[in-house]
Order: structure tokens, then C-alpha cells, then sequence
């Protein structure tokens, strides 16, 4: 079965702090990762990454992801409060070689950014 | 806003019953995508229709069943309702039936159900 592993579950610092959340995986056939920030309910896309070693950003934000260790992070620098949110990691995986693909999320993880 | 609508937004309902959650995919979109979101479990792959027809099954309970219709909508039938089954269900929709395919998926604002 696919798992994706998320950590840390919970995470509280100051504003301007840098924040590293990181996700790691078992999947079959591997397609690709991406990333979600969810706020107040529905999940809102920030990443997919499907190579190794080339840095996404987007921002204050960045990510990266390392299909031989089979874990992605998420950077977040010079935090605001507007980050505050729930980050979903996510693996694309497929059954077989050709098709029945399928999106597998960890349980994310809960950023507090404190004034 | 996604462009995917769900309703209702907010359900309450007892042990027992059956409801319906409905959801109206973004234009153009073939693919629905059924998602649980619980405390405890984060978001749980339930079921993917593609153009009307099931296209991936997850963790499903044999309790749910869902199905698209001919203009795309689907809708997610819950049924002998348990405490355990309160939680957020999502809708997402994509343009294919491979869920990311250099785009990705969007979810509607989901459908808080309460089991009591």
C-alpha cells in the first residue's frame, strides 16, 4: 500500500523564522509529488516536483524533492502569519506501468506562525 | 475559488441515515475525484470517475458508492451513517483521467458532515 509520511505533525514559531517541512514516501511506480497549503478548507496547490535535485520556488517558498532517498522538503523563509496554515504532501503513484493512478496525501502538517 | 462547487456546505445527521453530497467539477473537466478528510487520517483517496465511469477505487467503505452523470456532476452516497464517518469530503476535479498530467487537481470547498 502507498504511504506518504509527513513531519513533524505540528510546528509553532515566530514570525521570520525559517520553517523546513518534510515529507517522505513508499510508493510503486512513482509518478510525481506536489505540494498543498490548506488554509481554511479546500487545498490550494503550491509544487509538483517529478526530478530529483531541481529546486521548485515560488516566493518566500521552495522545495525539493530526492527520489533516491524518496523524501521531498518544504522551505519557508522569512515566515508571516499569512503562512499559518496545514501543508499537504502528496504522491502521484500508478498501479501498474499503465494506468489506475492516484493521488496519496500524508496527514500534513500544522504551521502556527506567532506575531 | 476552484470553480468546483460542492454542497452542502454543512450537514448534520444521525447514526443511521443516509445522505447525498453533490459536486459540480470545474469546466472542462472529465475527472472526479472523491476525497475523506478526517483529524486523525488527513485526506483519504476514496474514488475517481473519469467521463462517467469509475477510473480508480481507494479506501472506499462498501457503505459509500458514488457515481458521475452524462453533464459530469457526481455525487457520493453515504449510508448507514456512523459516528466515525464524520468528517470533510472533498470533490477535486482535473481536465484528465491521470490526476496530475502537468496539471494538477482542484478541490471544492467540501462538505462537512457530522454524524450524531
Amino acid at each position: 500500500e502507498d504511504k506518504v509520511v509527513q513531519s513533524p505533525l505540528s510546528l509553532v514559531v515566530h514570525e521570520g523564522d525559517t520553517v523546513t517541512l518534510n515529507c517522505s514516501y513508499e510508493v510503486t511506480n512513482f509518478r510525481s509529488l506536489l505540494w498543498y497549503k490548506q488554509e481554511k478548507k479546500a487545498p490550494t496547490f503550491l509544487f509538483m516536483l517529478t526530478s530529483s535535485g531541481i529546486e521548485k520556488k515560488s516566493g518566500r517558498l521552495s522545495s525539493i524533492l530526492d527520489k533516491k532517498e524518496l523524501f521531498s522538503i518544504l522551505n519557508i523563509t522569512a515566515t508571516q502569519t499569512g503562512d499559518s496554515a496545514i501543508y499537504l504532501c502528496a504522491v502521484e503513484a500508478s498501479e501498474s506501468n499503465f494506468g489506475n493512478e492516484k493521488l496519496t496525501f500524508g496527514t500534513g502538517t500544522r504551521l502556527t506562525i506567532i506575531p | 475559488d476552484s470553480g468546483v462547487t460542492q454542497t452542502p456546505k454543512h450537514l448534520i445527521t444521525a447514526t443511521g441515515q443516509r445522505v447525498t453530497l453533490r459536486c459540480s467539477p470545474r469546466s472542462g473537466d472529465l475527472s472526479v475525484y472523491w476525497y475523506q478528510q478526517s483529524l486523525d487520517q488527513g485526506l483519504q483517496f476514496l474514488i475517481q470517475y473519469y467521463n462517467g465511469e469509475e477510473r480508480a477505487k481507494g479506501n472506499i467503505l462498501e457503505r459509500f458508492s458514488a457515481q458521475q452523470f452524462p453533464d459530469l456532476h457526481s455525487e457520493l452516497n453515504l449510508s448507514s451513517l456512523e459516528l466515525g464517518d464524520s468528517a470533510l469530503y472533498f470533490c477535486a476535479s482535473s481536465v484528465s483521467w491521470w490526476p496530475t498530467s502537468g496539471n494538477t487537481i482542484y478541490f471544492g470547498e467540501g462538505s462537512w458532515l457530522t454524524v450524531v
